[in-house]
């Protein structure tokens, strides 16, 4: 198992509600990526974050927002839910997003998110 | 866009037998390409990956290769368990940006058959 941590593991919310998802990072990571995996399909990109700021963003709108903390752990805020917004949401932690831009990835478990 | 293509969706194979899945990418600066295994239910876990700088990599069962002129590298395992079982993504990293954007491709369903 990887050290990336995500919380909480299942969430309900309905439609038009706002959810903050969290990931805590593998310990020297400072690096750290969202993915949406919809049911049957591959993860997609959303935006990674290196040291504290935005370093990158996949084709999601913007009430797709997050944060980075100065230890490294993240967050994934989603405003205005909608019914597609229901997938599994994962994050991935790396060593350093500017000068490895091939650096391994690690994944944690996801949450998955439910939209009524 | 940048797209990674795999084939075959799905995939059934007797214990024992080799099985083979083929990835084909769109950004050639691309230079980074990891194999995820992820069972039901569970995260995507690394179990392989291959850099453009060498075309073949190994790991006891488990091999990947790598054709940068043709843009496809392909994941193949050998002798086959019951807990091979699983999805398989392919990815190819967003090289040419100074992010680690992983472009994944839409995953093989294996089935290894007892």
């Amino acid at each position: 198992e990887t050290g990336v941590t995500q919380s909480p593991t299942h969430l309900i919310k309905t439609r038009g509600q706002q959810v903050t998802l969290r990931c805590s990072s593998q310990s020297g990571h400072n690096t750290v990526s969202w993915y949406q995996q919809a049911l049957g399909q591959g993860p997609q990109f959303i935006f990674q974050y290196y040291r504290e700021e935005e370093n990158g963003r996949g084709n999601f709108p913007p009430r797709f927002s997050g944060l980075q903390f100065p230890n490294y752990s993240s967050e994934l805020n989603v405003n205005a839910l909608e019914l597609d917004d229901s997938a599994l949401y994962l994050c991935a932690s790396s060593r350093d997003g500017l000068l490895a831009h091939t650096d391994t990835q690690y994944f944690g478990p996801g949450t998955r998110l439910t939209v009524l | 866009g940048e797209n990674v293509e795999q084939h075959p969706s799905t995939l059934s194979v007797q214990e024992g037998d080799s099985a083979v899945i083929k990835c084909t990418y769109s950004d050639s600066a691309s230079n980074y390409f990891p194999w995820y295994k992820q069972e039901l239910g569970k995260r995507p876990q690394l179990i392989i990956d291959i850099r453009s700088n060498v075309g073949e990599k190994k790991d006891q069962r488990i091999a990947v290769t790598l054709n940068k002129t043709a843009k496809h590298f392909s994941l193949h395992i050998t002798e086959t368990q019951p807990e091979d079982s699983a999805v398989y993504f392919c990815a190819a990293s967003g090289v040419g940006t100074s992010y680690d954007k992983v472009i994944f491709g839409p995953g093989t369903s294996l089935s290894v058959i007892p």
